[in-house]
């Protein structure tokens, strides 16, 4: 399967900062990416699905202009969230497909704290 | 719009005994059914999944099957180890549609 990661791996930050998590394929030229949101001891939960050169397509009650998504190529994909508040805190993971395929590998995961 | 629902939440087993994980869907166009291991901290990692055309899959100590009719497919984890001990997300979805993930289940296996 594709291998995908993320940077950074955990970030701390003041509430009030903007922050951005990076996602790469290493090994594939991805279609779609894909950004999750995991709180504690919860299932994933699809913040967006976005695809490279298009805006990204964000799942309800998820704010777009909070959650900035670019997709600049086809093994980068960021997401910046900004003005982070405590309850931003959560891990935030994306996945990624290849070709035709509804297969999605996922990345490691940023843990994100805001004080 | 589609619905998964996965039992139990948590599982604690014997090494060496079986586990199976059960899951629901609500969407009969559904036609894809991953199933993801999720350890601590990391990121979920794909550990077998089935499409609709078959009714079970095979892959050493773990198998899934799907009952296409009642809506429903399972995981299979025969001699169960330690390192087997995390949490379990089952998924589905139509083509390339999003995944809609299951509430997960974590197994632990005792040594």
């Amino acid at each position: 399967g594709a291998v995908v990661s993320q940077h950074p791996s955990r970030v701390i930050c003041k509430s009030g900062t903007s922050v951005k998590i990076e996602c790469r394929s290493l090994d594939f030229q991805a279609t779609t990416m894909f950004w999750y949101r995991q709180f504690p001891k919860q299932s994933l939960m699809l913040m967006a699905t976005s695809n490279e050169g298009s805006k990204a397509t964000y799942e309800q009650g998820v704010e777009k202009d909070k959650f900035l998504i670019n997709h600049a190529s086809l093994t980068l994909s960021t997401l910046t969230v900004t003005s982070a508040h405590p309850e931003d805190s959560s891990f935030y993971i994306c996945s990624v497909t290849v070709g035709d395929s509804n297969e999605q590998f996922f990345g490691p995961g940023t843990r994100l704290t805001v004080l | 719009g589609e619905n998964v629902e996965q039992h139990p939440s948590t599982l604690s087993v014997q090494e060496g005994d079986s586990a199976v994980i059960k899951c629901t869907y609500s969407d009969s166009a559904s036609n894809y059914f991953p199933w993801y291991k999720q350890e601590l901290g990391k990121g979920p990692q794909l550990i077998i999944d089935i499409r609709s055309n078959v009714g079970e899959k095979k892959d050493q100590r773990i198998a899934v099957t799907l009952n296409k009719t009642a809506k429903h497919f399972s995981l299979h984890i025969t001699e169960t180890q330690p390192e087997d001990s995390a949490v379990y997300f089952c998924a589905a979805s139509f083509n390339t549609d999003k995944l809609i993930f299951g509430t997960g289940t974590r197994l632990q296996v005792f040594p």
